[in-house]
């Protein structure tokens, strides 16, 4: 099983620029989620989906649109890039069901807005 | 709101220590608390789960507490060893979810 993966690793997107950073996960989770990470501070979630065709947002979705449209995929759409949106982007999946929660984590998209 | 606090922001101890690490959170009705490790430039791993219900759960040399009354949770590092170097997170979530709230993580460092 690959788990969570992130396409890009890395991207420097200049301001107004647009771009998808993609999420896909094998594990027949049913939640799926994204958070952003700055430097020296925890992760903030975005976006989340509790199920294909399902959406809501976090604490800081401004900025930022995303569609579920199958189980596996979770795209995150920035439409107009700002330096406010450098950071590094993790998304994660879990299974919500009798209980068990735990969250599987991609290994991150490091996105330079200049 | 929510706030997951972790303290102190970096640890520096020699190897073959065994450690203790803090995790602090403001509201008391959390669903399960998860601890995370991060290696510089990596993703998150998840090393422990506790769910509300449940005080402590164990995985080779970590040993993850819980007391939700007072909003408290430690990880103990047993036999610290270099490999043993990383951000650990905490996060919390309040309900059958993982819309998780984060501290700013411990970053650990074992000198061999």
């Amino acid at each position: 099983n690959a788990g969570v993966t992130q396409t890009p690793k890395f991207r420097i997107l200049k301001i107004g620029q647009s771009m998808t950073l993609q999420c896909t996960q094998d594990m027949n989770h049913n939640y799926m989620y994204w958070y952003r990470q700055d430097p020296g501070m925890g992760l903030k979630l975005i976006y989340y989906s509790v199920g294909a065709g399902i959406t809501d947002k976090g604490e800081v979705p401004n900025g930022y649109n995303v569609s579920r449209s199958t189980t596996e995929d979770f795209p995150l759409r920035l439409e107009l890039a700002a330096p406010s949106q450098t950071s590094v982007y993790f998304c994660a999946s879990s299974y919500e069901g009798r209980g068990l929660t735990e969250a599987f984590f991609g290994q991150g998209t490091r996105l330079t807005v200049v | 709101k929510q706030e997951v606090t972790q303290i102190p922001a970096a640890l520096s101890v020699p190897e073959g220590e065994n450690l203790v690490l803090n995790c602090s959170f403001t509201d008391s009705a959390i669903y399960n608390l998860q601890w995370f490790r991060q290696d510089p430039g990596k993703g998150l791993t998840s090393l422990l789960l506790i769910q509300s219900s449940q005080r402590e759960q164990t995985s080779g040399r970590l040993n993850a507490s819980l007391d939700k009354s007072s909003g408290r949770s430690t990880l103990y590092i047993a036999a610290s060893q270099p490999g043993d170097s990383a951000t650990y997170l905490c996060a919390v979530s309040p309900g059958a979810n993982s819309k998780l709230t984060f501290g700013k993580g411990i970053t650990l460092s074992v000198r061999p």
